[in-house]
């Protein structure tokens, strides 16, 4: 199984401050195909997971452009430009290039100060 | 807009069975890969199992796998899980979820997830 690692478990940010998420997985996430299947989710309390980010780098629908995620191979980062009240939740990365199984990170929790 | 609604959760005894539905709306249900995901009261998410827009193939952890059953129905717009011996470490809130691409199998996250149904065994 790839084992995805994330760091911090947790981080605490002013609003309007940047937050920055590092995904790490066991194996390269890169396919034969060229694509880097890593996405990201955020679960806000009480709510379902939302997905973010897909591919490494691209929002999803809907998704204000202050989130960004980068990297490649193994290392990835997820971004926030300026942290507001509304994205405090449980960011999750997860890996779908090997199934079974699909693969989460551990999450890292976001809080405001 | 696309909805997953999903219902069946319950209190059962370990070496109960339960059956999980998910009713989807909002797309065309059989151009789609389905999942289910679940997440131990105050634990990360497990992915579970996914089954491909035509019903023909399906993955499983290896936490469920031969106890668990993923199926769907088309003409119900309809996902389910059948849950056979369950234990207490089944306990969680399950989320059926939509692939994010259609028509392709492998290598497609979720996209859009439901409230959950939660799921305790206990006796």
């Amino acid at each position: 199984d790839i084992v995805m690692t994330q760091t911090p478990l947790s981080l605490s940010v002013t609003p309007g401050q940047p937050a920055s998420i590092s995904c790490k997985s066991s194996q390269s996430l890169l396919h034969s195909d060229g694509k880097t299947y890593l996405y990201w989710y955020l679960q806000k309390p009480g709510q379902p997971p939302q997905l973010l980010i897909y591919e490494v780098s691209n929002r999803f629908s809907g998704v204000p452009d202050r989130f960004s995620g980068s990297g490649s191979g193994t290392d990835f980062t997820l971004k926030i430009s300026r942290v507001e009240a509304e994205d405090v939740g449980v960011y999750y990365c997860m890996q779908s290039i090997q199934l079974p199984p699909l693969t989460f990170g551990g999450g890292t929790k976001v809080e405001i100060k | 807009e696309v909805q997953l609604v999903e219902s069946g959760g319950v209190v059962v005894q370990p070496g109960g069975s339960l059956r999980l539905s998910c009713a989807a709306s909002g797309f065309t249900f059989d151009d789609y890969t389905m999942h289910w995901v679940r997440q131990a009261p105050g634990k990360g998410l497990e992915w579970v199992s996914l089954i491909s827009w035509d019903g023909g193939s399906t993955y499983y952890a290896d936490s469920v796998k031969g106890r668990f059953t993923i199926s769907r129905d088309n003409s119900k717009n309809s996902l389910y899980l059948q849950m056979n011996s369950l234990r207490t470490e089944d306990t969680a809130l399950y989320y059926c979820a939509k692939a994010l691409v259609l028509r392709f199998l492998e290598c497609n996250g979720m996209d859009v997830w439901g409230q959950g149904t939660t799921v305790t065994v206990s006796s």
